[in-house]
């Protein structure tokens, strides 16, 4: 079975920390996003991947950061946590062209 | 990506078939169109996806316009694990970014 992991289910910061949520996919796949989602607003793209190295900004990338040093894994970084921050993350990868493959996501609270 | 319109809730008797619309009117011509539902507090999960004819899987089928502007997913006997929010979604396919939007609520009713 294919599979894409998210390092934590839940997680709860204090403003200012620097968080980091992990996903890691055992596919193979060229491509991975990170989404947030929040209630009312559906699945809104932060940032994604189409190569080791290779970052684009998605809808809402202020605030975030990414790193993708390896194929399998892809780190979304919150420098310094706000509340406003709080909410479900959703990692997914993807063949091109392919469906989505989603992480259980990771509910972060920040405090 | 395409843009997609969906509505924003929907109802359908358990048994029934449930008939969730998309409009993508803006699609390219070799974009494919993709849905995907999400149950809550889990990440979505793939259904099906099309790109001119019409398909079928053990999920659902998916009947696509000829002119490709619109598309309807169709589970054929709704039961009500079927409630969910349906995400139809047509991604550039030169790496695009997989936007998706709101949604619709399918709840499937005793």
């Amino acid at each position: 079975d294919v599979k894409v992991t998210q390092s934590s289910r839940y997680l709860v910061k204090r403003t200012g920390e620097k968080v980091f949520l992990e996903c890691v996919q055992d596919m193979d796949h060229e491509n991975m996003f990170w989404y947030r989602q929040d209630p009312g607003l559906g699945l809104r793209l932060i940032y994604f991947s189409y190569d080791v190295k290779m970052k684009e900004k998605g809808d809402i990338p202020e605030g975030y950061s990414v790193s993708r040093e390896k194929k399998e894994r892809f780190s979304l970084i919150l420098e310094s946590a706000s509340t406003n921050q709080t909410s479900m993350y959703l990692c997914a990868s993807r063949d091109e062209p392919g469906e989505l493959f989603f992480g259980e996501g990771s509910r972060l609270t920040v405090l | 990506d395409a843009k997609t319109t969906q509505p924003t809730s929907m109802d359908c008797a358990e048994g029934r078939a449930a008939n969730l619309p998309c409009n993508h009117s803006t699609i390219s011509g070799n974009e494919y169109v993709y849905w995907y539902r999400q149950i809550h507090s889990q990440g979505p999960q793939y259904i099906i996806h099309g790109l001119k004819n019409n398909e079928t899987n053990e999920m659902a089928s998916l009947i696509i316009t000829e002119d490709r502007k619109s598309s309807t997913l169709i589970l054929p006997h709704a039961t009500l694990r079927d409630t969910a929010v349906y995400y139809c979604i047509a991604p550039n396919t030169n790496a695009g970014k997989s936007t998706f939007g709101d949604g619709t609520t399918l709840t499937v009713k005793p």
